[in-house]
């Protein structure tokens, strides 16, 4: 079975202050990873995700997440935030031979103090 | 293109009432997926549809029932709504073929629901 911990439920930080938001999984098979954002008051919607390849990606908004299998870790990251980053980061897998289901964590609430 | 619609926004129910949540979408997506999002427990699925006329439980079926008779719905029942099931339902859709969007899920909205 998968599992996806996100270790903080919240974090707070200052604007323009740089920020990680951790996420580990455990799975006995080889995933996708995905990051998903949730402003407030709305649905969710993909931030970024790792399929394959280099194990950095990026986002348009100037988050990264890195890939890294031996801590089974896809920690995000943003060196400068602005208030307008404000939401619930949602870190999710999908086992690479199932078409259907991601499995999420808990979320981590971004909290952006002036 | 509208995306993923959910219908109501917001309802108040009493313990024992029953209720349909409506999911539309007009992406022309094979897949489609409720889920519950509760405080700290981030989102869990309660139902999944792979094609019209299939469904399939997720972690959390208990109490719901889906119907998937046109592609472009999903619908969720509650028959005898509980207090347990007062949390946000989110729907959302995705492509069952490489493209576009493949290994992404369009979400909904939401509906928010209290049970009394």
């Amino acid at each position: 079975a998968q599992s996806v911990t996100q270790l903080d439920s919240q974090v707070p930080v200052f604007e323009e202050a740089p920020v990680e938001l951790r996420c580990n999984y455990s799975s006995s098979v080889s995933v996708y990873l995905f990051w998903y954002v949730q402003y407030p008051n709305q649905g969710l919607q993909l931030l970024l995700k790792y399929l394959s390849g280099s194990t950095l990606v990026k986002s348009i908004n100037g988050f990264e997440a890195e890939f890294n299998k031996s801590q089974t870790s896809f920690h995000l990251r943003k060196p400068s935030v602005h208030i307008s980053d404000t939401a619930e980061y949602f870190c999710a897998v999908r086992r690479m031979d199932s078409n259907y289901q991601l499995i999420w964590g808990a979320g981590t609430k971004l909290i952006i103090k002036p | 293109n509208a995306g993923v619609t959910q219908t109501p926004k917001f309802r108040v129910l009493k313990t024992g009432q029953s209720m349909t949540l409506l999911c539309a979408q007009d992406m022309n997506h094979e897949y489609m997926y409720w889920y519950r999002q509760d405080p700290g427990m981030g989102l869990r699925l309660i139902h999944y549809s792979v094609g019209e006329g299939t469904t399939a439980k997720g972690e959390v079926p208990d109490g719901y029932n889906v119907s998937r008779l046109k592609k472009q719905n999903f619908l969720l029942g509650l028959e005898s709504a509980a207090p347990s099931q007062t949390s946000v339902y989110f729907c959302a859709s995705r492509p069952e073929k490489p493209g576009q969007g493949y290994n992404e899920q369009f979400f909904g909205p939401g509906t928010r629901l209290t049970v009394l």
